[in-house]
């Protein structure tokens, strides 16, 4: 178990830019998950894959914002024409499916800032 | 619509105090219940969590929580806090019949001075 991974850390962009983001779940997790989080608040649900289907999309996820997982292992997010607003920390977790609710484990996130 | 609570923002505790932070949560039925904890610039560790059964559940690194139904509470608890458990703690609840669509609250920030 090497936990999930997130590239890049962190992302400074400038204001009009794309930026993609990807995350890497821990290996037998069917279940992905991508939250933002911005200062002083919890982390805010954007949207869930199981396997290589996206199941929901929050209406925080904007027009703008697509995200992937193409084979049901790695899942990019991708913000096109950032706003100072998409200023944020973004977390990916995963789980397994199963009956219940098993435990979201998550990554060490990636922040970005937008100038 | 369902929500989860935590009406603390900041709590400052001497390290060797006990602590209780403290979470209230909405919904129609039994929910699942976390706690996870974030360390700055980090992601989300999972300290414990309640799916069904003993309502007092035990957790890592020494704490544990407790599921009241009556008053839609599960307050975390440790007994005496280490200058390590300065971070951010944050109550989640997820719901029955579905997958991980977890609600998190707003956090609480734990100070503990020496």
């Amino acid at each position: 178990d090497t936990g999930v991974s997130q590239n890049p850390r962190h992302k400074i962009t400038k204001r009009g830019q794309n930026v993609t983001f990807r995350c890497d779940p821990i290996s037998e997790h069917n279940r992905l998950y991508w939250y933002r989080q911005t200062l002083g608040q919890g982390p805010e649900f954007l949207t869930y894959f199981q396997n290589e289907a996206q199941l929901e999309k929050s209406r925080l996820l904007s027009d703008r914002f697509s995200a992937e997982r193409p084979k049901g292992s790695f899942s990019t997010l991708e913000i096109q024409r950032t706003e100072q607003g998409d200023s944020a920390m973004y977390l990916c977790a995963s789980s397994v499916a199963g009956t219940g609710n098993s435990p979201l484990h998550f990554g060490n996130g990636t922040r970005l800032t937008v100038t | 619509a369902q929500s989860v609570t935590q009406p603390d923002i900041h709590i400052t505790v001497s390290e060797g105090a006990s602590l209780e932070l403290r979470c209230n949560y909405s919904y129609g039925a039994t929910p699942y219940l976390f706690w996870y904890v974030q360390s700055p610039g980090q992601g989300l560790q999972l300290l414990l969590k309640y799916f069904s059964g003993d309502t007092l559940v035990q957790g890592i690194k020494g704490f544990e929580a407790e599921f009241k139904r009556s008053q839609s509470s599960f307050n975390l608890r440790k007994p005496s806090v280490h200058w390590s458990d300065a971070a951010e703690y944050f109550c989640a609840v997820g719901f029955s019949g579905g997958y991980n669509k977890l609600i998190f609250g707003a956090g609480t920030r734990l100070a503990v001075h020496p």
